[in-house]
């Protein structure tokens, strides 16, 4: 079945740094790919998405683009803010009716 | 536009005690889905329903959760009796869910988070 495997963390960054997170899946057919975030004490929301092969999605400065070659959907935001701590969840729909799966999370901190 | 509201936020419990949750969707949304994630992972879906018709149940532990959706809008998840291992974070979330891939986009509640002890 659909999987999705994201880096590990706690990564820990300085304001401005630059951000990488990685996530890869395994996937029969062309799923959708997502990007959530989840802030201290809030609900996941949706941070951005690609639906084909070499989209890019984009939202608040993050970058992601589908790579089918590599099975990747890399995170990347060239300068990160303090507002921007929280966990990155990536996960790709799972099967015909949408639903979701999910990797284990990647917890961010940015330090001023 | 309202978001999803789930209540309780917080409940905790003894084990072998019953427990329920309650969520209503973003109004329209015909798809809804309950989620369990548990510290320092993932969210895992529980079971999805498309208006009040169950579409995938497959990873619920049907000896002791259920859920329901009444009239195609709330809906409850319950678990009865709770087991320590349950302690987790249940996410509700809602979708479209009327076709094409942009209805499929999911808006999650802030969650219930469950403590069996």
């Amino acid at each position: 079945g659909n999987s999705v495997t994201q880096m590990e963390g706690p990564v820990t960054l300085s304001e401005e740094a630059f951000l990488t997170i990685n996530c890869t899946y395994t996937a029969t057919g062309y799923p959708s790919l997502f990007w959530y975030v989840q802030y201290p004490g809030e609900g996941l929301q949706l941070l951005l998405k690609a639906t084909k092969a070499d989209d890019k999605g984009s939202n608040k400065g993050f970058e992601a683009t589908y790579r089918k070659e590599t099975t990747s959907f890399h995170l990347e935001k060239g300068s990160v803010q303090v507002s921007d701590s929280a966990v990155y969840f990536c996960a790709l729909t799972g099967g015909s009716q949408g639903n979701l799966i999910f990797g284990k999370g990647t917890k961010l901190s940015v330090k001023p | 536009e309202a978001g999803v509201a789930q209540s309780p936020r917080y409940k905790i419990i003894e084990k072998r005690q019953s427990v329920a949750f309650w969520c209503n969707p973003i109004s329209g949304h015909a798809t809804l889905y309950w989620y369990q994630q548990i510290l320092g992972q993932g969210p895992k879906l529980l079971i999805q329903f498309q208006n009040n018709g169950v579409v995938d149940d497959s990873q619920l532990p049907k000896d002791r959760f259920s859920a329901e959706r009444l009239k195609g809008v709330d809906s409850t998840l319950k678990i009865q009796p709770a087991k320590l291992e349950d302690s987790a974070v249940y996410l509700c979330a809602s979708s479209l869910g009327t076709g094409g891939l942009a209805s499929y986009e999911q808006y999650f509640g802030p969650g219930t988070r469950l403590t069996v002890t």
